[in-house]
């Protein structure tokens, strides 16, 4: 069963600095990686995906993939008080892309 | 295109009461998907359909819990006998495939 972790379970910048999420996983066949944001009372929406190792970017918004190490990273360029919200992780196998596992997510401040 | 829209917003129900959560998917999308989500144990996968078909409800607590999705515009996750414990936010997300989820707000049920 895939395991999803990330660190720090908190996290304050000050505007503009950059911010760097974690997230491990157990399981090192999954090749399915994806990031989503979620404002406070609301659902969650997709940031960046990303499938082999190395980089991908959108925007913003760059993941690190290195399968080896179990680990995918999210690095926020530049934030902004508007990216305050929890950060989730989300990891699942190719064949069954279907069933997402989260980890229990980041909450990110961001200072003006 | 609205989104996935979740029915009502927020359900208060006493202990031994039913519940039913209503989900409208993205139209066109082929896979819904029902997580609940709490503090504690985070966003925890309950059921799937794809192309309405139930494919996997692993997640699901058998006992009191049943999902449905009786035609593409709506899925609908019901709970007998209600208990403290089953409050969280019940959140639906739909897919095209094997693409990223798009969630909605989720539905915060109660039970006092």
């Amino acid at each position: 069963q895939q395991k999803v972790q990330q660190s720090p379970e908190s996290l304050t910048v000050s505007e503009g600095a950059m911010a760097s999420l974690n997230c491990t996983f157990s399981d090192g066949t999954s090749d399915n990686f994806r990031w989503y944001r979620q404002h406070s009372g609301k659902g969650l929406e997709m940031l960046v995906s990303i499938f082999s190792d190395g980089e991908k970017e959108e925007g913003r918004f760059t993941a690190h993939l290195n399968r080896a190490s179990l680990h995918v990273s999210l690095h926020i360029r530049e934030p902004q008080p508007s990216d305050s919200a929890v950060y989730l992780c989300a990891v699942s196998l190719d064949t069954n892309a279907y069933k997402v596992i989260f980890g229990k997510g980041t909450h990110l401040h961001v200072l003006p | 295109n609205a989104g996935v829209i979740q029915t009502p917003r927020h359900k208060v129900t006493g202990k031994g009461q039913e519940a039913t959560l209503w989900c409208e998917p993205i139209s066109g999308h082929s896979a819904v998907f029902w997580y609940r989500q709490t503090i504690v144990q985070g966003l925890e996968f309950l059921t799937y359909f794809r192309n309405q078909a139930p494919i996997d409800d692993s997640g699901m607590p058998k006992e009191r819990f049943s999902a449905q999705m009786p035609n593409q515009s709506h899925s609908t996750l019901k709970i007998q006998s209600t208990q403290p414990q089953d409050s969280a936010v019940y959140l639906c997300a739909s897919s095209p495939g094997l693409g990223p989820l798009y969630f909605g707000a989720g539905t915060r049920l109660s039970v006092l």
